[in-house]
This record gives C-alpha cells, sequence and structure tokens, in this order.
C-alpha cells in the first residue's frame, strides 16, 4: 500500500506557481520522498526528490518539512502541459525496491 | 534524465496469441528493471522485479507462467504474455534503475525512469 496521502484534484492558473501537498507521517529515516508525474497515456517521468533538504531543479523545487511528516512540490510558472497526475512516493535510496504508487493528485492548468 | 524505451508503442492481438515487449536502458545500464500494468482510471501496479542474469520476482496474484519476463542484458528486459486474453488489455509499463556510481564506488544517483509504455490490446 502507498505510505503517502495527497488530494485527488487540484486547478491551478496558468503562469502561476502549483503547490502539490502530501502527507507521509509514516516515513523511515532512510526513504526519500520521490515525485513523479503522468501525463495522459503516457510513462511516469521522474521529477525530483529528497531526503530532508529542500531541493531545486529546472522542473520543480521540494520542501520538505522539518519532521519530514509532509513535503510540498511546488511548480513555480505552471503551463498547460504540466496537466498530469502528479505521484508522491516515499521510497528507500538504495536497494531494489520498487516504487509504490498510490492514486496522486489530478493538476489541471487552466488557461 | 536517464532514457528508457519500449517497443512496441501500442499492440493489438488476437485472443490466445503471445506478445513480447522489450523495455531497454539507452544511456545506462540498469541491473534491475520493474514491470507495471495500468488498467484505465487506476494507477500503477508492480507486477514484477526482474533482475539481470536471475530469475524475476513476481508479486501476489501475477502469474509467472502467463507473464514471462527475460532479463538477459544490462540493458534490456523483456515481458512476454502468453495465451493472452482480453482481460490482459492494459497499459504495460517498464522501469529501469539508474544506480550509477563513480569510480570510487560512490553512488551518484538512484533514481526509477520509467519508458513510454506499451497498450495491448486483446480481442
Amino acid at each position: 500500500d502507498a505510505k503517502t496521502t495527497q488530494p485527488p484534484s487540484m486547478d491551478c492558473a496558468e503562469g502561476r506557481a502549483a503547490n502539490l501537498p502530501c502527507n507521509h507521517s509514516t516515513i523511515s529515516g532512510n526513504e526519500y520522498v520521490y515525485w513523479y508525474r503522468q501525463i495522459h497515456s503516457q510513462g511516469p517521468q521522474y521529477i525530483i526528490h529528497g531526503l530532508k533538504n529542500n531541493e531545486t531543479n529546472e522542473m520543480a523545487s521540494l520542501i520538505i518539512t522539518e519532521d519530514r511528516k509532509s513535503s510540498t512540490l511546488i511548480l513555480p510558472h505552471a503551463t498547460l502541459r504540466d496537466t498530469a497526475v502528479y505521484y508522491c512516493i516515499v521510497s528507500p535510496f538504495s536497494g531494489n525496491t520498487p516504487l509504490v504508487f498510490g492514486k496522486g493528485t489530478r493538476l489541471s492548468v487552466i488557461a | 534524465g536517464a532514457v528508457v524505451s519500449q517497443h512496441p508503442s501500442r499492440v493489438i492481438c488476437k485472443s490466445g496469441t503471445s506478445v513480447k515487449i522489450e523495455c531497454r536502458s539507452l544511456d545506462f545500464q540498469a541491473t534491475t528493471m520493474f514491470w507495471y500494468r495500468q488498467f484505465p482510471k487506476q494507477s500503477l501496479m508492480l507486477m514484477a522485479t526482474s533482475n539481470e542474469g536471475s530469475k524475476a520476482t513476481y508479486e501476489q496474484g501475477v502469474e509467472k507462467d502467463k507473464f514471462l519476463i527475460n532479463h538477459a542484458s544490462l540493458t534490456l528486459s523483456t515481458l512476454t504474455v502468453t495465451s493472452a486474453h482480453p482481460e490482459d488489455s492494459s497499459f504495460y509499463i517498464c522501469s529501469a534503475r539508474d544506480a550509477r556510481r563513480l569510480a570510487g564506488g560512490i553512488r551518484v544517483t538512484d533514481t526509477q525512469y520509467f519508458g513510454p509504455g506499451t497498450r495491448l490490446t486483446v480481442l
């Protein structure tokens, strides 16, 4: 079973920041927070991951609370092409542990 | 990021036939690959873990004799759906683990990258 809780859907105006929350209150010390997104009829796309520090790359920023029980993915300037299902997953960084997908958040970016 | 390809992207077959789906890591070696399937309006469900040079590990409820997995090289894993039936129609997605290390053995990345998926329709 997925160890994360996400809202089922969110809307965001084009050009505005999209803030996607995720609760992972049972996260273990060796587990990272990963974010993927799936655009309709495609395979999931890796976005970002982090352990306890905030992370930023060319796609997004990841803010993890100090107690690591929740995180927020931020898309700074959402575009229509960011419309997708976003998955927050906790998983160990190493080993052969597969990713377990929950239901994710369906983000709709509106013009 | 690393690139994973799948072939074919779409396949239609008759009931009772077998279908092979290929998953390739294009710019990295993957000792571990994973196979998922996704039914309409549902999330991805793990089917099996494929390790190079050894037998695959199947999730509970997945028939290993029906879904044959071969991971013969560090860049290729195949999933063969044998004696396909209409209920096997689904979106099949593979992922490959990129766990590259520097020369000193320090792990620089450990991320799973997904293929674009294969849509199987069994008539």
